[in-house]
């Protein structure tokens, strides 16, 4: 168990439609990083949040947009649905500033279904 | 385009033997570097990371690193079927923040 919660574990939408995923990270933990894992392929970077603020985007379009809140947890939000969307999406969490770089402990992620 | 490759498999080993998956990588920039274990439909779990040129030991784990080949693997001794699952390599981006880059994985298969 890595400490980092995530829900819903699974959702259907439809196309047009839009989706919250929310995350709590490991207690004491400031960095939150959300990831998209489409079938047959690993995690792709979306997002990461260090103390509120965006701290770094892939290469995804606006409509994925996210926010941490002052406890550290984290929501990502989706708009106007496509069926490529359809993936696990993971929230990693980390302590930024110490240790070396990229350990993350990861949630146990939210399936969306795009319809 | 930073990358990570991985052979997709599937690795299929009879138990007890040794699983050797290999991962490279393009930007020589990379620092860290990750092995993470995932059961299907579970989220990835790491079990090996590595920083420093060499060998380094974890139970039945080995993972490896080349910095000049831009090369990392993992071994896993006496495998079991407990260790069917897909190995996710992941490396560190170097461009400033906590950012994982990761291969789409190799499937490994452990029969009896």
């Amino acid at each position: 168990e890595t400490g980092v919660t995530q829900s819903p574990t699974h959702l259907i939408k439809t196309r047009g439609q839009q989706v919250t995923l929310r995350c709590s990270s490991q207690s004491g933990h400031n960095t939150v990083s959300w990831y998209q894992q489409a079938l047959g392929q690993g995690p792709q970077f979306i997002f990461q949040y260090y103390r509120e603020e965006e701290n770094g985007r892939g290469n995804f379009p606006p409509r994925f947009s996210g926010l941490q809140f002052p406890n550290y947890s984290s929501e990502l939000n989706v708009n106007a649905l496509e069926l490529d969307d359809s993936a696990l999406y993971l929230c990693a969490s980390s302590l930024g500033g110490i240790g070396f770089p990229g350990e993350l402990f990861f949630g146990e992620g939210s399936r969306l279904t795009v319809l | 385009q930073k990358e990570v490759e991985q052979n997709s498999g599937p690795l299929s080993v009879p138990e007890g033997a040794i699983a050797s998956l290999n991962c490279t990588y393009s930007d020589r920039g990379s620092q860290s570097f990750f092995w993470y274990r995932q059961y299907s439909g579970k989220s990835p779990e790491l079990i090996m990371f590595i920083y420093s040129n060499g060998d380094k030991e974890d139970g039945r784990f080995t993972a490896q690193l080349n910095k000049a080949s831009q090369y990392v693997s993992l071994l896993i001794r006496d495998s079991q079927p407990s260790d069917s699952a897909t190995y996710l390599c992941a490396v560190n981006d170097p461009g400033g923040y906590n950012k994982l880059i990761f291969g789409a994985g190799t499937r490994l298969a452990v029969h009896p």
